[in-house]
Order: C-alpha cells, then sequence, then structure tokens
C-alpha cells in the first residue's frame, strides 16, 4: 500500500516570502499521479497543483511550484510571495492508476500560516 | 449544480442514532468517494463509486458504515448505532474519470458530525 509523509505538522511564512512543505511516498508503482491540496477553514479541498510521475519537468501554476523528485520519492510544494489568503491546511496526496478507483491517499497535513 | 453538495453541514447526534449523510456530485461524475477526517487529521479513505457499483468498500471501519449510491448520482452514507469515536468531518468528492489519474476529485464542503 502507498503511503504519504508530511513531516512538518506546522510552518509559517512572513508575506511576500518563499515557503516550502515537504511531502514523501512510500510506493512500488512506477506510473502516478501526485497532488497538492488546499483546505481552509471553510473545510472543502481546494486543488492546488498537481504532477504525473513520468514528466520530468516540474508542475509550476503561478506562484505555487514542485520540486520532484521521483527517485527520491518526494514532491515539495514551493510557496512564492505568500499571501495572507495562503493560510491552510496543506495535504500531500498520491494517486495510484494501478489500484481500483483511482483513489487519493493523504498526508498528515501541514498547517501553514502566514504572518503579516 | 457548480460544484459537489453535501448536507446537512453540521449534524449533532446521540451515541447510538442512525445518521444519514448525503452527496450530490457534480453532474456527469462517475466516480464518487468518500472521506473521513478526524480532528486535526489527514483524510482516511472509506468508499469508492463507479456509477452505482461500490467495488472498493475497504475503508469502511466496521458493519455499522454503509453507502449507496443511486441513478449515478446522489450518494448517502449511512452510520448506524452511532460511536464517539464516528465523530468526524465527512467529505464526499466526485471525479469525471476514474482511470484518468489526472482528472482531479472535487470536494465537497464536508459534514461535521458530533456523536454526544
Amino acid at each position: 500500500a502507498q503511503t504519504v509523509t508530511q513531516s512538518q505538522p506546522e510552518m509559517s511564512v512572513q508575506e511576500a516570502e518563499t515557503v516550502t512543505l515537504s511531502c514523501t511516498y512510500d510506493t512500488s508503482e512506477s506510473d502516478y499521479y501526485l497532488f497538492w491540496y488546499k483546505q481552509p477553514p471553510s473545510r472543502q479541498m481546494i486543488l492546488v497543483i498537481r504532477q504525473e510521475a513520468y514528466k520530468q519537468q516540474n508542475a509550476t501554476e503561478n506562484r505555487f511550484s514542485v520540486n520532484f523528485q521521483k527517485a527520491a520519492k518526494s514532491f515539495s510544494l514551493k510557496i512564492s510571495d505568500s499571501q495572507l489568503g495562503d493560510a491552510a491546511m496543506y495535504f500531500c496526496a498520491y494517486r495510484s492508476l494501478e489500484t481500483s478507483g483511482s483513489r487519493l491517499t493523504f498526508g498528515e497535513g501541514t498547517q501553514l500560516t502566514v504572518n503579516p | 449544480g457548480a460544484g459537489v453538495s453535501q448536507s446537512p453541514s453540521n449534524k449533532v447526534t446521540e451515541k447510538g442514532k442512525d445518521v444519514e449523510l448525503r452527496c450530490d456530485p457534480i453532474s456527469g461524475h462517475t466516480a464518487l468517494y468518500w472521506y473521513r477526517q478526524s480532528l486535526g487529521q489527514g483524510l482516511e479513505f472509506l468508499i469508492y463509486f463507479q456509477g452505482n457499483s461500490a467495488p472498493d468498500k475497504s475503508g469502511l471501519p466496521s458493519d455499522r458504515f454503509s453507502a449507496e449510491r443511486t441513478g449515478g448520482s446522489v450518494s448517502t452514507l449511512t452510520i448506524q448505532r452511532t460511536q464517539q469515536e464516528d465523530s468526524a468531518v465527512y467529505l464526499c468528492a466526485s471525479s469525471l474519470n476514474r482511470v484518468d489519474g489526472n482528472s482531479p476529485l472535487h470536494f465537497g464542503n464536508g459534514t461535521r458530525l458530533t456523536v454526544t
């Protein structure tokens, strides 16, 4: 079974600064997807960015980018020019393409605080 | 509707009572997932539907938990004889295509269940 580990329960960053959230995963599969989701106090999970394992190029979405290291099974999220609205719980997730239903397996989450 | 809708938003029930949680997915989404999120924790997979069938029920924690989906649309998660450890946020998500890992899961705002 796949596992996802987020080793940073809490992180904080000053507004306009850059912060990196860590994520590692364990799998024996070669083809899969990785995601970062954001969960504000409203509880809704919002997709931030996704990465296909077969692509070597790191995904980028505006101020959000990832550092995907397939051999190391690492998938970190970098938030540049942090804004107050970025404050939320961030979850890293793994999606298998081989198991039934392609469910997402989530890490424990990192609570990000943005200080003005 | 535009997004995944869950009801009720909050539910308080007495220990031993049965509860039903409802999920209305995005129109046209064939895959539907239920997750449970305990306080400050990550998301725990419960069950996956493809159409009206549930090929993966492996996450249901006990036989007190059941779910159904009718008409390939609305799903109901039922918890019988609720226990205090069932208190959590129950999140529903839908996806356009289960085999395409790039098809993201869209989440509802969840139902916060409190068992007293």
